[in-house]
């Protein structure tokens, strides 16, 4: 089966410096990869998702980019502020089954400091 | 606009006790429903999913069972429960046939 390494667990930043998370999976069919954010007692919430199809991906102060080839990708926030403070959950799976499929990264920490 | 909602929040049980966690989603037909578990720096666990009404999938033998009376109803479930069971429960839905979840507000349980 699917196998999702992430790193780091902990990441400390300054407010508006960047934040990159990473993670590699094992299944070379898989070819749907989203990130959630997971604030403290609630529960996660999807932030952004690249398909197989795409490199890189950009929303507002989020990007993540896609490595096939390497079977890795990266989580970057730019600017990072305060509200930004969570643990973030990388995810990847191969689609072919009639439900998700989904396998999750460990999570990391981030803590942005004022 | 499709909602879930999750309950209780927070649950103190004592070992041995019963266990019900209540899921339902609004705003949908048919959908496909998760019970995750969360433990401590474990990340995310995919205890059961359901495709259909009665139609429960478990991935991880466990001292847990789960249900599925009404279209848009998922229930957690133990007869007796174990301090092993301790942790934060995640309800979530997803499309059928897609890989986009979205999760409940969770549920913490903590066994005494």
């Amino acid at each position: 089966g699917e196998n999702v390494e992430q790193h780091p667990s902990t990441l400390s930043v300054q407010e508006g410096d960047s934040a990159v998370i990473k993670c590699t999976y094992s299944d070379s069919a898989s070819n749907y990869f989203p990130w959630y954010k997971q604030e403290l007692g609630k529960g996660p919430q999807l932030i952004i998702d690249i398909r197989s199809n795409v490199g890189e991906k950009k929303d507002q102060r989020i990007a993540v980019t896609l490595n096939k080839t390497a079977k890795h990708f990266s989580l970057h926030i730019t600017e990072t502020q305060p509200e930004d403070s969570a643990v973030y959950f990388c995810a990847a799976s191969t689609g072919t089954s009639g439900y998700s499929t989904l396998t999750f990264g460990k999570g990391t920490m981030l803590l942005v400091s004022p | 606009s499709q909602t879930i909602h999750q309950w209780p929040a927070t649950l103190v049980q004592p070992v041995g006790s019963p266990l019900s966690l209540e899921c339902t989603v609004e705003g949908t037909s048919n959908p496909n429903l998760y019970w995750y578990r969360q433990a401590a720096g474990r990340g995310l666990q995919l205890l059961f999913y359901s495709v259909g009404i009665g139609q429960i999938s478990s991935e991880v033998p466990q001292n847990l069972s789960a249900s599925r009376p009404q279209d848009r109803q998922f229930i957690l479930s133990s007869k007796k429960l174990l301090l092993s069971d301790s942790g934060f429960y995640l309800c979530a839905w997803s499309v059928p046939g897609a890989n986009v979840l979205t999760f409940g507000a969770g549920s913490r349980l903590t066994v005494l």
